[in-house]
């Protein structure tokens, strides 16, 4: 089946510094989906990505869409305590596997006061 | 309203209980989703419904079944469910299939 590979498995940083996690894919796919999870909560939503090259921020947040279309990046600057949990890249399967939300293992980012 | 709701949050359960857990969005989403999710591990899909109507069955045990009341509403059924099915269930829904998925809080689930 598909496989995301993502890294770093964990990031353990300095208030302040900036992060950048990246997820790569042995398929194509049409949309990159980058979620934040904490402790006992559910994802949320950082970033949706639907073309190949696209930038998109939200905030300190900065994700691209491989011009691939097998790999994506997410950046963090200036990390704050906050930016504490961990991240989920996730692509949606086409064809008859439409809606299936595949994920990577996740980033585990600590940031350090 | 923009969020999913969960209920409940937790929920402890013996082995011969049956309880259901419930899901509600008031987006407009047309489809729905329920997730499994081990501590530290990433969500894994059990089940979508599209229009109200089941398109993608995981190969989940029978011991879960999905219901889909109207478009708002998606509720899992448990029943003779076992320890090792403890575990962070998540909703959550789309405004289709092909959007961005939106999720719950989650319920907590203890299996004894």
């Amino acid at each position: 089946g598909q496989q995301l590979n993502q890294s770093p498995q964990s990031m353990f940083i300095q208030e302040g510094e900036d992060v950048s996690m990246n997820c790569t894919s042995s398929s194509i796919f049409n949309t990159w989906l980058w979620y934040k999870q904490d402790p006992g909560e559910g994802p949320v939503l950082l970033i949706a990505l639907y073309k190949a090259g696209e930038l998109t921020s939200n905030g300190r947040l900065t994700a691209q869409f491989g011009i691939t279309r097998k790999d994506s990046f997410l950046n963090i600057s200036a990390s704050i305590p906050s930016d504490v949990g961990i991240y989920f890249c996730a692509e949606n399967a086409g064809g008859t596997s439409y809606g299936k939300l595949t994920f990577g293992q996740g980033t585990i980012l600590t940031v350090h006061p | 309203d923009t969020e999913v709701t969960q209920t409940p949050k937790h929920l402890v359960m013996g082995m011969t209980n049956k309880k259901s857990l419930k899901c509600e969005q008031h987006m407009g989403h047309r489809a729905m989703y329920w997730y499994k999710q081990k501590a530290k591990k990433p969500p894994e899909l059990m089940f979508v419904y599209s229009y109200e109507k089941l398109s993608i069955n995981e190969s989940v045990p029978s011991r879960f079944s999905p219901e889909c009341p109207n478009s708002s509403l998606l509720n899992l059924h448990l029943h003779a469910l076992q320890p090792e099915d403890s575990a962070l269930y998540l909703c959550a829904s789309s405004r289709d299939t092909g959007n961005e998925q939106f999720f719950g809080p989650g319920t907590r689930l203890t299996v004894l």
